[in-house]
């Protein structure tokens, strides 16, 4: 079967410091991976999206990027966190297919101080 | 582009009254449409979905929603609300690039 793995749960992470979230999936190939972030009073945001290794689609301007260096992982990054990256991050997959099969991480609650 | 709006940011109502959670959608062809919920401190759970076929559909813990194309509206209803339904709800659609886009969600609160 399927699942998704995402690390860490929590993160507090002074202003200035870099940043590395880290989603795997197993149990499927070639998958769908996504990156959105949920603000408090926003909802959720696509920030990244990624059809295969190498390729990631940015979806807003910001201070975060994203890599897939295998076809199962999916890594959020950011050389220098502001307070604005504060947030709830989710990771998810889909089969490709048209969102039949879509699921998600259990998110990490991103705190920037 | 594609877009969901949920016009209703904060919604209250008493336990047992019914529950209607608007969703209007921005799409040229026909939508697949989804209803998240997320309680506190857990993650998305997935309620109900809209590929094709009968436009009433039924979901998990009591909840339907209704597929209205003249309207782009995808409307997340239930007869009767229970305290445990307290939580955010997101409608979302996904595009032809299989892209997730999410609405701001609607938070509900249950009075007893």
């Amino acid at each position: 079967s399927q699942t998704i793995h995402q690390w860490p749960a929590t993160l507090v992470q002074p202003v200035g410091s870099p940043l590395s979230l880290e989603c795997t999936v197993e149990g499927t190939s070639n998958p769908n991976l996504y990156w959105y972030r949920q603000a408090a009073g926003r909802g959720l945001q696509l920030l990244f999206y990624s059809v295969g290794i190498g390729q990631i689609s940015s979806e807003v301007p910001q201070n975060l990027s994203a890599s897939r260096p295998q076809d199962r992982q999916f890594i959020l990054s950011s050389k220098k966190l502001l307070l604005s990256d504060s947030g709830f991050y989710l990771c998810a997959w889909s089969s490709g297919t048209g969102g039949e099969k879509l699921f998600f991480g259990s998110g990490t609650q991103l705190s920037v101080l | 582009a594609q877009s969901v709006t949920q016009p209703d940011i904060h919604i209250t109502v008493s336990e047992g009254a019914s529950l209607e959670l608007r969703c209007n959608y921005s799409y040229g062809a026909t939508p697949y449409l989804f209803w998240y919920v997320q309680s506190p401190g857990q993650g998305l759970q997935l309620l109900l979905k809209y590929f094709s076929g009968d436009t009433l559909v039924q979901g998990i813990k009591g909840f339907e929603a209704e597929f209205k194309r003249s309207q782009s509206s995808f409307n997340l209803r239930k007869p009767s609300v229970h305290w445990s339904d307290a939580a955010e709800y997101f409608c979302a659609v996904i595009t032809n690039t299989d892209k997730l886009i999410f609405g701001t969600g609607t938070r509900l609160q249950v009075f007893p």
